[in-house]
């Protein structure tokens, strides 16, 4: 079975500071793919970043980058240079071959002035 | 915040009602999925279609039916909820089901209240 584990269920950072999200999965696919999605309270979820297993590289977005280890199956979500918009539920997601997407149960992240 | 939309954003509805949720995306995507979204609970997949054909039932109870009339639009029926039921709805669509990379693009949600 494939499950997705959050956990930290609140989070809070300093506008303008580093945050790292946590989050490990459990899988025995080589191929797969890795999402985290945020959702502001107006509720629309949306992607924020994406990483495939069978890349090494971390993926990047601007200020959003992923610490993907895959031995581990951790895949952490780290939001530097905090903005009062970060402020959201933000979701690890786990998409096996085939179709079905898994996800987390969420970490809610507070952005502080 | 357009590509998909939900209506209505709010209902409240009494168990023995009927009332339908709809879903309208405006990617030209060919994959729509019905999610419920409860409180410290994972997202749960409820139904996904691909080109107007369902292809999985998460074991959802008979009092939830989707229908996907077309790729474009979802709708989910609502039929002799019970309070539990409560939760948001959330629509989904993708390009395909076949790739791996394919981003899924939600909605807005419907919040649903079952009194």
């Amino acid at each position: 079975a494939q499950t997705v584990t959050q956990s930290q269920p609140e989070m809070s950072v300093q506008e303008a500071e580093t945050v790292t999200l946590s989050c490990t999965y459990d899988t025995s696919e080589s191929d797969y793919y890795l999402f985290w999605y945020k959702q502001p309270p107006s509720r629309q979820m949306i992607l924020v970043i994406r990483q495939e297993a069978y890349k090494q590289q971390n993926a990047t977005e601007n200020r959003f980058s992923v610490n993907f280890q895959k031995a581990a199956k951790s895949f952490s979500l780290k939001i530097s240079d905090s903005q009062l918009g970060d402020a959201a539920m933000y979701f690890c997601a786990y998409r096996r071959p085939g179709n079905q997407f898994y996800f987390g149960t969420g970490t809610s992240l507070t952005v502080i002035p | 915040e357009t590509g998909v939309t939900q209506t209505p954003r709010h209902l409240v509805m009494g168990m023995t009602n009927k009332k339908s949720l709809k879903c309208e995306q405006h990617l030209g995507h060919n994959a729509m999925y019905w999610y419920k979204q409860s409180a410290k609970k994972p997202l749960e997949l409820m139904f996904v279609y691909n080109f107007k054909e369902q292809t999985e039932n998460n074991s959802v109870p008979s009092r939830f039916s989707p229908e996907c009339p077309n790729s474009s639009h979802l709708f989910l029926h609502l039929h002799t909820l019970q309070p539990e039921d409560s939760a948001l709805y959330l629509c989904a669509s993708s390009q395909t089901l076949a790739e791996l990379t394919d981003t899924q693009y939600f909605g807005p949600g419907t919040r649903l209240t079952v009194l």
